[in-house]
């Protein structure tokens, strides 16, 4: 079965502090691997996009690792703000009309 | 540039009651799509627009109907509301079929007594 999974399910750390989040996938086949941030009561904005070959990509703070050996991808955010409180969602492609969603990481940042 | 817009932004129905959730852009974006997102779950795609004039069904169609109207307009009609489809509802577009950012609207939230 195509799943996507994200662990932990919520985090809370403080402000300035590092945090990784985690996305286990049995999707195949694999087109690519996405990784958006959901603010509360918003849509999701785009991160970072990886593809097989890639295992690394960074956006600013946000840095998305890949592993398409073990199915696994990382997104680390380094000195947090507060504005980084959200849902971060693990998105993996199987072709153009097929994303599996994870259920996302609900981060809250805390002064 | 608005990018991705959805009207109404909350919507309350009964049982049975039909309405359409409306959803633009404004990037000349050739790709459109609607999703549902429930508590605990990651969102799913009800039914997408590859271009202007074609629509296909995504994972969960069933309960849903859809017009592309224009290249800017892509609309989503419940015929029959049911509790079932109580949920947050996102348009998204992209450049084109193959391109892999989707820009997302604000969302809906319908919520079906």
């Amino acid at each position: 079965k195509n799943q996507v999974e994200q662990s932990p399910q919520s985090l809370i750390i403080l402000e300035g502090k590092n945090c990784t989040l985690q996305c286990n996938y049995t999707v195949s086949p694999f087109s690519n691997l996405r990784w958006y941030k959901q603010d509360t009561g918003r849509g999701p904005v785009s991160l970072t996009i990886m593809t097989f070959s890639e295992n690394t990509k960074s956006n600013g703070r946000y840095t998305a690792t890949l592993d398409a050996d073990t199915k696994q991808s990382s997104l680390h955010i380094t000195a947090s703000q507060l504005s980084d409180s959200a849902s971060y969602i693990c998105v993996v492609s199987r072709s153009y009309n097929k994303l599996i969603f994870g259920a996302g990481t609900r981060l809250a940042v805390h002064p | 540039n608005a990018g991705v817009t959805q009207t109404p932004k909350f919507q309350v129905l009964k049982t049975g009651q039909s309405m359409t959730l409306q959803c633009a852009q404004d990037m000349n974006h050739n790709s459109m799509y609607w999703y549902r997102q429930d508590p605990g779950m990651g969102l799913r795609l009800i039914y997408y627009s590859a271009s202007e004039g074609t629509t296909d069904k995504g994972e969960v169609p069933n309960g849903y109907n859809v017009s592309r109207l224009n290249k800017r307009e892509f609309s989503l009609r419940l015929e029959s509301a049911a509790p079932s489809q109580t949920s947050v509802y996102f348009c998204a577009s992209s450049g084109n079929i193959q391109q892999e950012t989707q820009y997302f609207g604000p969302g809906t939230r319908l919520l079906v007594l």
